[in-house]
């Protein structure tokens, strides 16, 4: 079973903070990694795919970079609202007899207060 | 709408019981997958079929088994022999490229 660890397990911050967490994975048999968040009562929804290394991707204001030579993607969310307020998920795609597969960190779970 | 639906919501097993979770997507995504998630744990993949007639174990398959009659249909069975089936029960189907996954509202599996 592949490795798959997101660091914080959670996190507190105030709106208006900006925030950062980090998921690390396998450096070798890279294929994607992915993004996800989840929101309360909500289905995981998809947030960015990343495939490349030194891949940046930015939606509003979350962003991600990845690094698959060491293993490690981070996630930022400049400016937190309450309704970042979600479990955020990665999940590393191997390649080969693994293709399809995702394996999920246990997730980063931001409480946003206002 | 396309989408991905699964039922029951909830659903109750008595001890020695077989159940069966539903998973039904209309994306016409080939591949479809079951994840459980306990409580402080990521999402743990169950099964996963990447064709119809064709599906793979993934990694806690134990006590469970899946069928894949139909592109559209994935269902799962919790069976006896599952001796902690207590959890949250996710279904998802994925596109071709970029392999994004898109996932149901879940089933949440008591044990009475």
């Amino acid at each position: 079973i592949l490795n798959v660890e997101q660091s914080p397990q959670s996190l507190h911050v105030q709106e208006g903070d900006s925030t950062n967490f980090t998921c690390s994975f396998p450096s070798s048999n890279f294929y994607a990694l992915h993004w996800y968040r989840w929101e309360t009562a909500k289905s995981p929804e998809a947030l960015f795919v990343m495939t490349l290394n030194g891949d940046e991707k930015k939606k509003g204001r979350i962003s991600a970079t990845l690094n698959t030579k060491e293993g490690y993607s981070y996630l930022y969310i400049k400016g937190s609202q309450p309704e970042d307020s979600a479990t955020y998920l990665c999940a590393f795609a191997a390649g080969g007899t693994s293709y399809g597969k995702l394996t999920f960190g246990q997730g980063t779970i931001l409480t946003v207060h206002p | 709408d396309g989408g991905i639906t699964q039922s029951p919501k909830y659903l109750f097993r008595k001890e020695g019981q077989n159940v069966t979770l539903s998973c039904e997507q209309n994306l016409n995504h080939d591949a479809m997958y079951w994840y459980r998630q306990d409580p402080g744990q990521g999402l743990r993949l169950i099964y996963y079929s990447q064709i119809v007639n064709d599906f793979q174990k993934g990694d806690i398959a134990e006590g469970y088994s899946v069928s894949r009659e139909k592109k559209e249909s994935f269902p799962l069975t919790v069976t006896s022999a599952q001796k902690n089936p207590t959890a949250f029960y996710l279904c998802a189907s994925r596109a071709r490229e970029p392999q994004t996954q898109y996932f149901g509202p879940g089933t949440r599996l008591l044990v009475l």
